[in-house]
């Protein structure tokens, strides 16, 4: 079964400044989906970005990007120009393409200091 | 947008108890999921459901069952509560794209069950 880990329970990052979260995953499979989700304190899971693994491409949304190495197993996010708005817990989700279930790492709580 | 909606943000429960957790999406998503989430765990699938009528385990199935009639709406039951069994549950639902399997994944916003 696939497993995602997360080995940063909690980071903290000074307002304007860049921080990565860390996600490696292990799978045999050759093509899935990677995602990182937000969960504001309080509020809603939503979607920050995803990645196909057939695309060396790495995916960018604005102030985040993801830095997606296959060979490594690894996919973590840089949030730029940290916001107040980014502290969140930061969750890393795995898809296998024949799969409709996902795996989630344990989550990582960023603190956005001002 | 999309938009799942959880018949409650927080409930409290006795052991024992039969509890039902309700989730609508009105996107006329094919899938929908419902999970727990405990801190250090992560979110672990209970149950997901790809058609109506259809339902599949997942992780931790046990001392749960779901529910669904009509495809915007899939229901968590807990059929004897269990102290256990407290937990934020969060329930989700995405499309199907074909030739690409499901995508991504929409999520309510929890569900807080105490159980007592």
């Amino acid at each position: 079964a696939q497993t995602v880990t997360q080995s940063q329970p909690e980071m903290s990052v000074q307002e304007a400044e860049t921080v990565t979260l860390s996600c490696t995953y292990d799978t045999s499979e050759s093509d899935y989906y990677l995602f990182w989700y937000k969960q504001p304190p309080s509020r809603q899971m939503i979607l920050v970005i995803r990645q196909e693994a057939y695309k060396q491409q790495n995916a960018t949304e604005n102030r985040f990007s993801v830095n997606f190495q296959k060979a490594a197993k690894s996919f973590s996010l840089k949030i730029s120009d940290s916001q107040l708005g980014d502290a969140a817990m930061y969750f890393c989700a795995y898809r296998s393409h024949n799969n409709n279930d996902m795996r989630f790492g344990a989550g990582t709580r960023l603190t956005v200091k001002p | 947008d999309v938009k799942v909606t959880q018949s409650s943000r927080y409930l409290v429960k006795r052991t024992g108890e039969k509890v039902f957790l309700e989730c609508v999406q009105d996107m006329d998503h094919e899938n929908m999921f419902w999970y727990r989430q405990d801190p250090g765990l992560g979110l672990r699938l209970i149950y997901f459901s790809y058609d109506v009528k259809m339902k599949e385990k997942g992780d931790i199935p046990e001392g749960y069952s779901v529910s669904r009639e009509k495809k915007e709406r899939f229901s968590l039951i807990l059929e004897s509560a269990s102290t256990n069994q407290t937990s934020m549950y969060l329930c989700a639902s995405s499309p199907w794209t074909s030739g690409r399997g499901a995508d991504t994944q929409y999520f309510g916003p929890g569900t807080r069950l105490t159980v007592l």
